[in-house]
């Protein structure tokens, strides 16, 4: 069966320290990927997207994510996180989603 | 201003009765969504559209239903044969089937 695993479930971090958030998917062929984010009381918005190419993607506010296709993974990073980062994130792969991963960032 | 409308925002219903559940598009999508986000479970696929009169069921359609009659509604109805409805409902659409999605507001649905 088709599945996102997203290894974390609740990340705390102080400001400035380097995030990094797994993901690992079950798919054959070729995937389109991507990480969404969502704020407290917002929409989920797209953060980055892989379709091809350069498997190190850069999305909004800093964010990047690389495609490592020999592990099914797909992890996010951000090398200094800030506190307006607390939001819930999710790596999709088609239209499936992760479990998603809460992270808080303490000023 | 483009985007997707989820109405209504809350939503009360009594067990055993069905409620349905809109979800409008101005952004000319052919795909369309409908997910089921619960704590710690990630959002789950309940059905999907990829074509006006055509869906799909996904991961947990059992208790649900939709139509797609035209190109910007993909309205889900939540029966009582769902044995645990009480959730929030996401819709979403994209371009196509595999590209970017764009997100509601949501609908929290509270059955009691």
């Amino acid at each position: 069966a088709q599945s996102v695993s997203q290894h974390n479930h609740h990340v705390i971090l102080s400001e400035a320290a380097s995030l990094e958030l797994g993901c690992n998917y079950s798919y054959g062929g070729t995937v389109n990927l991507f990480w969404y984010v969502q704020y407290p009381g917002q929409h989920l918005q797209l953060l980055l997207k892989y379709f091809s190419g350069d498997p190190l993607v850069k999305g909004i506010k800093g964010f990047e994510a690389e495609f490592i296709k020999s592990k099914f993974s797909f992890n996010l990073r951000k090398p200094s996180v800030q506190w307006s980062d607390t939001a819930e994130y999710f790596c999709a792969v088609y239209m499936r989603f992760g479990a998603g991963t809460r992270l808080t960032v303490k000023p | 201003d483009g985007g997707i409308t989820q109405s209504p925002k809350y939503l009360f219903r009594k067990e055993g009765q069905n409620v349905t559940l809109s979800c409008e598009q101005n952004l000319n999508h052919d795909a369309m969504y409908w997910y089921r986000q619960d704590p710690g479970q990630g959002l789950r696929l309940i059905y999907y559209s990829q074509i006006v009169n055509d869906f799909q069921k996904g991961d947990i359609a059992e208790g649900y239903s939709v139509s797609r009659e035209k190109k910007e509604s993909f309205p889900l109805t939540v029966t009582s044969a769902q044995k645990n409805p009480t959730a929030f409902y996401l819709c979403a659409s994209s371009i196509v089937g595999n590209a970017e999605a764009f997100f509601g507001q949501g609908t929290r649905l509270t059955v009691v």
